[in-house]
C-alpha cells in the first residue's frame, strides 16, 4: 500500500523544547516537501529536497531544520527558535524533479505548544 | 509583490448547481497551475493540472480554465453534490523555479442538499 505517512498525528510540546516530526514515503519519489498551514491560510513552504543529502530553504525556514539521509525519509525538527510553532504540518512528495507531476500529501501532524 | 488570491469567503451553493471558484495571481510567470481538494484535518489531494499554453482541462464533473492575460484560473464543479463540500486550493509553479508549488489560501465550498 503506497503512500506517505506522518507521525504522530497530534503532538504537544512545551515552550523551549525541540520536537521532530516524521515523514516517510514508499512511492520511490525523489522530491519531498514540508509545509505549514495556519487556520484560514494556505500552505507555506518550509523546506524541500530534490535528492538525498540535499535540501533547500522554503519561504519560512527560520526556526526549522531538516535532513535527507534516505530517499524515503524527510524528518522536520521544530526548534525552540521558532516563535510561533503551533500549526498543522504537512509533508508531501513528488515523482520527478522539475516535472509536471502533482504532489502527494501525508495526513499531517498537528503541533500544539503549551 | 507576488500574490495568489482565492475568495476567502465560503461559497455556498445548492446541490445540482455548478460551483465556480476563482484563483487570481499577480507578478508570477506560471509554467502551470494545479488544483487540490482538502478536507478538514487532512492533507490536500490533487485534482487537476493545466499548463500555461492550455485554455481548458476537464475531468469528469471538473473543469479548469486558465487565462494568462487575465492572470486567472477558474475551477468549475458541475452537478455539485454535498460530498463535494471541502476547501479547494489552487497552486502554481513558476517558470523560474519548477521545483516548488506556491499555494493560494483556498476557498471553502459548501454544497447544500
Amino acid at each position: 500500500d503506497g503512500g506517505i505517512t506522518q507521525s504522530p498525528k497530534y503532538l504537544f510540546r512545551k515552550e523551549g523544547q525541540n520536537v521532530t516530526l516524521s515523514c516517510e514515503q514508499n512511492l520511490n519519489h525523489d522530491a519531498m516537501y514540508w509545509y505549514r498551514q495556519d487556520p484560514g491560510q494556505g500552505l507555506r513552504l518550509i523546506y524541500y529536497s530534490q535528492i538525498v543529502n540535499d535540501f533547500q530553504k522554503g519561504d519560512i525556514a527560520e526556526g526549522y531544520s531538516v535532513s535527507r539521509e534516505k530517499k524515503e525519509s524527510f524528518p522536520l525538527t521544530v526548534t525552540s527558535a521558532q516563535k510561533n510553532p503551533t500549526a498543522f504540518y504537512l509533508c508531501a512528495s513528488r515523482g520527478s524533479s522539475g516535472g509536471y507531476n502533482e504532489q502527494f500529501f501525508g495526513p499531517g501532524t498537528r503541533l500544539t505548544v503549551l | 509583490s507576488q500574490k495568489i488570491e482565492q475568495n476567502s469567503e465560503a461559497l455556498n451553493i445548492q446541490e445540482g448547481k455548478t460551483a465556480t471558484l476563482t484563483c487570481n495571481y499577480t507578478n508570477y510567470s506560471p509554467a502551470y497551475l494545479q488544483w487540490y481538494r482538502q478536507d478538514p484535518g487532512r492533507g490536500p489531494v490533487f485534482l487537476l493540472l493545466i499548463r500555461e499554453n492550455e485554455k481548458e482541462k476537464r475531468k469528469e464533473r471538473l473543469k479548469v480554465t486558465f487565462d494568462t492575460t487575465l492572470k486567472q484560473s477558474l475551477f468549475h464543479i458541475t452537478a455539485s453534490q454535498p460530498a463535494d463540500s471541502a476547501t479547494y486550493l489552487c497552486a502554481l509553479v513558476s517558470s523560474y523555479n519548477t521545483d516548488k508549488l506556491i499555494f493560494g489560501t483556498g476557498t471553502r465550498l459548501q454544497v447544500f442538499p
